[in-house]
């Protein structure tokens, strides 16, 4: 059965960075489109950026651009998001979710914590 | 950008009761293209549907889909106790992903 598992989470400060990893397991990792999910405390679910099978295309929401970046190695099974500038507004649970069939999430992870705060 | 707006955004029914949600797009959307997913507290998302009105690997039958152009329904049938929880849908349109704000369904 397919698996992800988040990490790297925790505690940072306002214009600081952080970078979130996820292994995935039990699937072909190399052949499915990855995204980054989030949700803030109380609040809905917000799409935060995807990438391809082999990582040559990438899109993100306007929100992120320009100080998030998402990878991936397929070698090692892993998704990444690299977050920079944080501000208070990027405090949420960051899910790693796979991309399913006609645009949706068909598997997710149990999710990170990231709270930005001085 | 597409929005997608649910209502209610409270939905308060008894086990064995009829849900109806709705899910309006703030454009005609390529209806390929949208899913519906439950969430409990403290747990990850789980797809329903997707393509509007299929069922992902596992979901009861007693949850369907439907709609097209701008407005998509998300019916369970017969209320079970596990179905409480929040309801999105979802939509994904050149390389960017929108979700609606959400149902919660209590039980009454």
């Amino acid at each position: 059965e397919e698996q992800l598992v988040e990490s790297g989470g925790g505690l940072v400060q306002p214009g600081g960075s952080q970078r979130l990893s996820c292994a995935a397991s039990g699937f072909t990792f190399s052949t499915y489109w990855m995204s980054w999910v989030r949700q803030a405390p109380g609040k809905g679910l917000e799409w935060v950026a995807n990438i391809k099978e082999d990582g040559s295309e990438s899109y993100c929401v306007e929100s992120v651009r320009g100080r998030f970046t998402i990878s991936r190695d397929n070698a090692q099974n892993s998704l990444f998001l690299q977050m920079n500038s944080l501000t208070a507004e990027d405090t949420a649970v960051y899910y790693c979710a796979r991309g399913g069939r006609l645009g949706s999430f068909d598997s997710w992870g149990q999710g990170t914590q990231v709270t930005v705060s001085s | 950008e597409i929005v997608l707006t649910q209502s209610p955004g409270t939905l308060s029914l008894s086990p064995g009761e009829r849900a109806t949600l709705s899910c309006r797009a703030s454009q005609n959307v390529d209806t390929t293209y949208l899913a519906w997913y439950q969430q409990k507290p403290g747990q990850a998302p789980r797809l329903l549907i997707f393509g509007v009105s299929s069922r992902a690997t596992g979901i009861p039958d007693r949850f369907s889909g439907s709609g097209s152009g701008t407005d998509f329904t998300l019916t369970i049938s017969r209320l079970e106790p596990e179905d409480f929880a929040v309801y999105y849908c979802q939509h994904y349109s050149r390389s960017s992903y929108s979700f609606g704000q959400g149902t919660k369904l209590e039980i009454k």
